[in-house]
């Protein structure tokens, strides 16, 4: 069974620039989560969804992070614009569905801001 | 807010001895909980999740769930070099602890 993939694994950008990351779910898995990981922390929960329905978002700071989950698999994270302190690993986790609550992490998505 | 804490160490234990780590956690409401396992530059893995009162077992791990005091720790016995790692808990809101490192010296 593949795991959660998670695109791209590293990237550079500038303050005030956007960026975007890629995640797509275990198979079947109904329940898409990203989370966003300072170093020396734990990982911050930045948005859930169920399907394509997004069940909790109120640690995304929506001035500037949007997610969406189109047809319910794959799922874009974007930023625009970054800033200094969006410098984090960004993880994308799955789980069977709303009432499983055992995620899987994909690899994360390691974000320099500049 | 509610929080989930852990003590970030460094936990240091021999190899072979028990490593005991343990999470406190304010929202009473909780049910399960879950423990992840992070190596250095790598994404959490999962290794054990808890549901009930009392102690789970799994291999060379086990996880103990006190509702009551809002506490529940991993024990990880027979500890081993390739243990060292940081080890995360979380219930099922989704809110994890900041992870405590544990180092199994040879």
């Amino acid at each position: 069974e593949a795991g959660v993939a998670q695109s791209p694994r590293y990237k550079i950008i500038e303050k005030r620039q956007s960026v975007a990351f890629w995640c797509n779910p275990i198979s079947g898995h109904a329940t898409l989560y990203w989370y966003q990981q300072i170093l020396g922390q734990g990982p911050k929960l930045l948005i859930q969804f169920q399907n394509n329905g997004v069940v909790d978002d109120s640690q995304l700071p929506k001035d500037r992070f949007s997610a969406e989950r189109l047809k319910g698999v794959d799922s874009t994270l974007k930023i625009q614009p970054a800033k200094l302190e969006d410098s984090a690993v960004y993880l994308c986790a799955s789980s069977l569905g709303s009432d499983t609550y055992e995620q899987y992490f994909g690899p994360g998505t390691r974000l320099t801001v500049t | 807010q509610k929080e989930v804490e852990q003590n970030s160490g460094p936990l240091s234990v021999p190899e072979g001895a028990i490593a005991s780590l343990n999470c406190t956690y304010s929202d009473r409401v909780s049910q399960s909980f879950f423990w992840y396992r992070q190596y250095s530059g790598k994404s959490p893995e999962l290794i054990m999740s808890i549901y009930s009162n009392g102690d789970k077992e799994d291999g060379r791990f086990t996880a103990q769930l006190n509702k009551a005091s809002q506490y529940v720790s991993l024990l990880i016995r027979d500890s081993q070099p390739s243990d060292s790692a940081t080890y995360l808990c979380a219930p099922e809101n989704f809110v994890f602890g900041p992870g405590t490192r544990l180092s199994v010296l040879p």
